[in-house]
């Protein structure tokens, strides 16, 4: 069964400061998703990454995929107080998404 | 091209009550994944369908739940004799072809008092 796993599930970080968001999986795959999720709102895709060593970028979000550690980074720059959500990411196998728990991020003014 | 709609968009249900949630995939799309979000926690994969074929459910519970997507009209995930447990926000997705990016709907908020 592939588990997918986030750390950490919450952070409040205060606004310009860097941080970085980590997924591991449990199995291999190639197809690594980042969605973000406002209070009481549905799903919104930011990032697709289908082979090791991808990187995307959109703003002040990077994510990154390690195939082999099985491992993702979301990593946040210079936050503004727009960023704060929870972001998933998820993992393609066995026809169907596996969800990570969440982490919750609060930017502090 | 309209995204995924679901309907409706909040549901309050009694307990031992029905529940049926409907989603109409994009224009195209005819694979479509029901997902469920328990409060704080992620979402879980509760069923995979494409047009009149239950491709795998092995996220749905065995009782209660049934899911269905016929040929023509929208889908329907099915919540028999409703009980508190099964509050949650369930998310619907499609997809053109079996494979991701799936595109999620607003969601439907069920509430069981």
């Amino acid at each position: 069964e592939l588990k997918v796993e986030q750390n950490p599930l919450f952070l409040s970080m205060q606004e310009g400061k860097n941080y970085t968001i980590y997924c591991n999986y449990s199995t291999t795959s190639d197809r690594l998703y980042w969605y973000r999720q406002d209070p009481g709102k549905s799903l919104e895709s930011l990032f697709v990454l289908l082979s090791n060593g991808a990187v995307k970028q959109e703003g002040r979000l990077m994510a990154s995929l390690d195939t082999k550690a099985r491992l993702s980074t979301l990593h946040i720059t210079a936050a503004v107080h727009d960023l704060s959500a929870t972001y998933f990411c998820a993992v393609f196998g066995n026809e169907k998404l596996t969800f990570g728990t969440g982490t919750r991020l609060t930017i502090i003014p | 091209n309209a995204g995924v709609m679901q309907n409706p968009r909040h549901l309050v249900r009694r307990r031992g009550q029905e529940a049926r949630l409907r989603c109409s995939p994009m224009k195209g799309h005819s694979h479509v994944y029901w997902y469920r979000q328990l409060p704080e926690e992620g979402l879980k994969f509760m069923v995979y369908l494409q047009k009149e074929n239950i491709i795998d459910e092995s996220g749905m519970p065995k009782e209660r739940f049934s899911a269905e997507f016929p040929k023509e009209g929208p889908s329907i995930l099915r919540i028999q004799q409703v009980v508190r447990g099964d509050s949650a926000a369930y998310f619907c997705a499609s997809s053109p072809v079996a494979r991701p990016p799936q595109y999620f709907g607003p969601g439907t908020r069920l509430t069981v008092t």
